[in-house]
Order: C-alpha cells, then structure tokens, then sequence
C-alpha cells in the first residue's frame, strides 16, 4: 500500500533552517511528484510547492521563493522539503503529497499524504 | 492567486440532514476543483477531484458540481463521522490554492 513516512517534530529559534524528509513506499516513485502543503495551527492549508521525482523539477509558490527548496532522493525514495530563514508565523504541520510526476496542475486531488511533521519556530 | 471563498464558513446540522458547502473562485478554474475532509490532527482526506468525480472509497452520500467560478459539495444526509473541516481546493493554475475552510459541527 501507498505510505508517505515523515520525518519527526522540529523545534527551532528564528533565523534557521529546517528540513523535513517524506519516504515513499508502496508505489514506483519515478512515476509521480510530490507536493508540500503545510497547516499552522487552527489555520487553513496551504500549498507550499511541488517537484517532479523524476527529474526534479520545481515549481514552488511565489511567497516561499527564496526561502525553500525542494530535492528528492531516487537512491531512497525520499523527498525533502528544506525552509530557512525561520519566523514564528513558520509554525505549523507540514505535509508531503503523492502528486503528479510531470505538473502540479491537474484535475485531480491528492489521495495520498505524509501523517505531518510540526515544525515550531520559537525563542 | 485565485481567490477561494467558502461558504459557509461553519455551520451546524443534525444527523440524516442534507448539507451543502459553496466554493467560490475569483476566476474561471474550469473543473479543476478538488474537495477534502480533514478531521482535527489528522491529513486531509480526498472527497471530489474533478469538481464532480466521487474518489474511490468514498461513501456516495458526498456529491459535487459545478465549473468554471461556482462549485457545490453535498452531504446528502450527514453521519456523525462527517464532522470536520471541509476544504475546496483549485489546481487549474499556480499557485494551488485553497478554500478557508468550512468547519461542519453535528448538533
């Protein structure tokens, strides 16, 4: 069966960097991307990138440019999403997605996401 | 970005009522509309993909409609393990963006 495993709970001070791994398994990980959507608490979703775990390509959103990069691991099935520069208002749950190998944009949902990983940015 | 706007942004039913969730986007998304559950502490949960296609294992009392700026998920008569928050989600152009959330509460 199709598991997205992340990595664990993260405690940082302002100013770091942080990166959360996502191991695939159940599924042959060249076919498909993965999306980063993160949650902070007792807030909405939102949509934080995507790459391509065939050719690693990216497509991040505009308000994280600069800020995250995204890699994958074929050797591993393991995607990592990495977010530096670290404010409070980072706090929150991030998630991977099993998404689309070739574009972020499609007509279909995700059906399959990582259990989350906290990250809390805090003096 | 394109705008997502549910609504409402919660509300209160009883068990065996019809609900019905609006999704409003600020531009033309054709039927790239997804729908989602997600119940505290948990992933979201894939209800509609394609603004209308009910996804593989989903109980066919959840139902969508809807193209191009207005969209509709529908509860035909609400469990109990419905309670949660109800998501709409665009993927027509990027950034993906949400819905705020529509927060669904049994009486």
């Amino acid at each position: 069966q199709v598991q997205l495993v992340q990595s664990g709970a993260e405690v940082k001070k302002p100013g770091a960097s942080v990166k959360v791994s996502c191991k695939a398994s159940g599924y042959t990980f060249t076919n498909y991307g993965i999306s980063w959507v993160r949650q902070a608490p007792g807030q909405g979703l939102e949509w934080m990138g995507w790459i391509s775990s065939y050719n690693a390509n990216t497509n991040y959103a505009q308000k994280f440019q600069g800020r995250v990069t995204m890699t994958t691991d074929t050797s591993t099935n393991t995607s990592y999403m990495e977010l530096r520069s670290l404010r409070s208002d980072d706090t929150a749950v991030y998630y991977c997605a099993r998404d689309h190998v070739g574009s972020q944009l499609h007509d279909e949902g995700i059906e399959y996401w990582g259990q989350g990983t906290l990250v809390t940015v805090s003096s | 970005d394109i705008q997502m706007t549910q609504s409402p942004s919660s509300l209160s039913a009883s068990v065996g009522d019809r609900v019905t969730i609006t999704c409003r986007a600020s531009q033309n998304i054709r039927s790239y509309l997804s729908w989602y559950h997600q119940k505290p502490g948990k992933a979201p949960n894939l209800l509609i993909y394609a603004a209308s296609s009910l996804q593989s294992g989903v109980p066919s009392r959840f139902s969508g409609s809807g193209s191009g700026t207005d969209f509709t998920l529908t509860i035909s008569s609400l469990q109990r393990e419905d309670l949660g928050t109800y998501y709409c989600q665009q993927r027509y152009i990027s950034p993906i963006t949400f819905g705020q959330g529509t927060r669904l509460e049994i009486k």
